[in-house]
């Protein structure tokens, strides 16, 4: 069984930019969560989507959002990029809300 | 709300050696526990968690944990290390009811030859 895949792996955008990161996650999974990875602050929580709805939020500012699709695929955005969202950006997913969650390898923005 | 500290953002053991990661959590109730492994440029991988039953965990690689509810802790051990564990260990807990996922800040293990 394929794992989670993210795309792309790397990414290099500008201050002011926006990106779009993509996460497939394992066949038959239906929740998705999203982390930001960073030196400084660590793993932290994004958001959670289950059945194409946003279950659960973390402590992020509205330029960070996303969405899920009826695939389970799910994207994630970040409007007018700012220096300090240079992370690895990770995506899991799990059966369902309550289940082990797997991890893809992430994708890793750096915002110059 | 709950929290997880991990003692000691980076540990270091020979070969053969003992490994212990230490997590202790802060929750109102016992959490779901889980240790996740990384390797430099990869995502996060599982290696054992606790839900319940029973309190000692074996997970893949040799590794284990105890949940121990009285000292709000769960230590990730290993009786000899490997080259190969050297990565970085994340201890995280979820809440049984909101299944709200807190991260430990992470320990890095080296292993000397």
């Amino acid at each position: 069984k394929a794992g989670v895949t993210q795309t792309p792996r790397y990414l290099i955008k500008t201050r002011g930019q926006q990106v779009t990161l993509s996460c497939s996650p394992i066949s038959g999974h239906r929740s998705v969560s999203w982390y930001q990875q960073t030196p400084g602050q660590g793993l932290q929580f994004l958001f959670e989507y289950f059945s194409e709805t946003q279950r659960n939020k973390g402590n992020f500012p509205g330029r960070f959002s996303g969405r899920q699709f009826s695939n389970s695929r799910s994207e994630m955005n970040v409007s007018t990029l700012e220096l300090g969202d240079s992370a690895l950006y990770l995506c899991a997913s799990s059966r369902d809300r309550k289940e082990t969650q797997y991890f893809g390898p992430g994708t890793r923005l750096l915002v110059l | 709300a709950q929290s997880v500290t991990q003692l000691g953002s980076h540990v270091s053991v020979s070969e053969g050696a003992l490994v212990l990661l230490r997590c202790n959590y802060s929750s109102s109730v016992p959490p779901y526990l889980f240790w996740y492994v990384q390797y430099p440029n990869q995502g996060l991988q599982l290696l054992l968690k606790y839900t319940t039953g029973a309190t000692l965990v074996k997970g893949i690689n040799g590794f284990e944990a105890e949940f121990k509810k009285s000292e709000t802790s769960f230590h990730l051990t290993k009786p000899s290390a490997h080259m190969s564990d050297a990565a970085e260990y994340f201890c995280a807990v979820s809440d049984r009811a909101t299944d709200d996922m807190r991260f430990g800040a992470g320990t890095r293990l080296t292993v000397k030859p």
